[in-house]
């Protein structure tokens, strides 16, 4: 099975931070990986596929990069309704794996 | 518009079995693979299991393999999840959730169910 590492675990940023997130697998993965914000008491959103294909009707200061083991999740200008949980999924193989999550809070 | 709702949870003693549903709309069903993903309290995501759009490949975790079935009646647009065996570390918010593409068992999950709870205690 494919293990997701994701970084850090927590964090605190100013409203208009840039905020970054990693993400690791134990195997390449090519560019199949996707993230999630979780909203408390929701079903997560998918905010990015493949890497770097953001969602249509997404806001633009979300953005994904990387390939591989090694991906980056960014939000610039974070804003008060970013709060939440954020997970990076991967879909190269069975069993689809989730990384740990990261919860994102304002100052 | 797509809508998966969630149904059938509740509260179960260990050992004892509780079938999911989630209902579907809005959308070809028979086309899409259909997965179910939960969530323990304060925890993470785990994926669970998957269907095919025909219903003929299934795959699970190893957590649930052996104790949970998932299957689906596309002539109902309805995706269910038989748990038997229930144990403590089963209890969890379970979703169902669609992926993106036709026919593909993997990819990115573009519409969930609202949750269902099940708690597993005596």
């Amino acid at each position: 099975d494919i293990q997701m590492t994701q970084s850090p675990s927590s964090l605190s940023a100013f409203v208009g931070d840039r905020v970054t997130i990693t993400c690791q697998a134990t195997q390449d993965i090519n560019h199949y990986l996707n993230w999630y914000q979780q909203r408390p008491g929701k079903a997560p959103k998918v905010l990015i596929h493949d890497a770097s294909n953001l969602e249509r009707g997404v806001p633009s200061r979300f953005s994904g990069s990387g390939s591989g083991t090694d991906f980056t999740f960014t939000i610039s200008n974070v804003q008060p309704e970013d709060i939440a949980t954020y997970y990076c999924q991967q879909h190269d193989s069975l069993p689809l794996t989730f990384g740990g999550g990261t919860k994102v809070q304002i100052k | 518009q797509v809508q998966l709702v969630d149904s059938g949870g509740g509260v179960v003693q260990p050992g004892r079995s509780l079938r999911l549903s989630c209902t579907a709309s809005g959308f070809t069903f028979s086309y899409f693979g259909m997965h179910w993903v939960r969530q323990a309290p304060g925890k993470g995501l785990e994926w669970v299991a998957v269907i095919s759009n025909d219903g003929n490949k299934k795959y699970y975790a190893d957590s649930v393999k052996g104790r949970f079935t998932i299957s689906r009646d596309n002539s109902k647009n309805t995706l269910s999840l038989q748990m038997n065996s229930l144990r403590a570390e089963d209890t969890a918010v379970y979703y169902c959730a669609k992926i993106v593409g036709q026919w593909e068992l993997r990819g990115s999950f573009d519409f969930w169910g609202q949750g269902t709870l099940v708690t597993v205690s005596s």
